[in-house]
């Protein structure tokens, strides 16, 4: 089946700090990348659509300017968090969709931030 | 809008039956979708419903029925791991997003 990885799984990092959250499709190519908040005991949210070479489509609420989402290659999308404060602190899970097997999005693992 | 309703928590006994309810009312319509999920974990596909019926698949079946906005999912020889929050989601035909319920937690006690 298909294979999404996300890396790092997890984040510690101080208030004011960026980081950088890498999401691969492992076998399979995805011209589309979703990219999803969960907060504890919620449902995901969607961020972000992010399509391969082209700008992120960002939903309504989303500050583009501080998730940056790049997608530069077919198997390959980051989201960075610029300049992250403590309510930042979330689960964020990239999923992408395998044009060739239909609309089953499939999820990576996650990453879940904490920033103090 | 788009709304999607699904309980908010279940419980049921191990070696039993249970079915999860999910109705929708969204703009647009190419698919529903459900998803199982553990504590601190991302998702997992467990079915994808396009056409109206039901779909069986070992454990799980699904049914959808695109007239009423309804689907359901159906967890059959309860297992203590099936424990677990269940995602009800569509697929909007706009952007080809795919809008998610609030999800349903499932206790599974012994």
């Amino acid at each position: 089946g298909a294979v999404v990885s996300q890396h790092p799984s997890w984040v510690i990092c101080k208030s004011g700090t960026s980081v950088k959250i890498e999401c691969r499709s492992l076998d399979f190519q995805a011209t589309t990348m979703f990219w999803y908040r969960q907060f504890p005991k919620q449902s995901l949210m969607l961020m972000a659509t992010s399509n391969e070479g082209s700008k992120a489509t960002y939903e309504q609420g989303v500050e583009k300017d501080k998730f940056l989402i790049n997608h530069a290659s077919l198997t390959l999308s980051t989201l960075t968090v610029t300049s992250a404060h403590p309510e930042d602190s979330s689960f964020y899970i990239c999923s992408a969709r395998d044009g060739g097997q239909g609309e089953t999005q499939y999820f990576g693992p996650g990453t879940r931030l904490l920033v103090l | 809008g788009q709304n999607i309703d699904q309980p908010t928590e279940m419980t049921a006994t191990e070696g039993a039956i249970v079915q999860i309810n999910c109705t929708y009312q969204t703009s647009g319509f190419n698919g529903l979708f459900w998803y199982q999920q553990h504590a601190g974990e991302a998702p997992t596909f467990l079915s994808y419903n396009v056409l109206d019926g039901l779909e069986e698949k070992g454990r799980f079946s699904s049914f959808l029925s695109r007239s009423k906005g309804y689907s359901y999912l159906l967890l059959k020889e309860l297992q203590m791991k099936d424990s677990a929050s269940y995602l009800c989601a569509v697929l909007d035909t706009g952007g080809f997003k795919t809008i998610f319920g609030a999800g349903t937690r499932l206790f599974v006690k012994a």
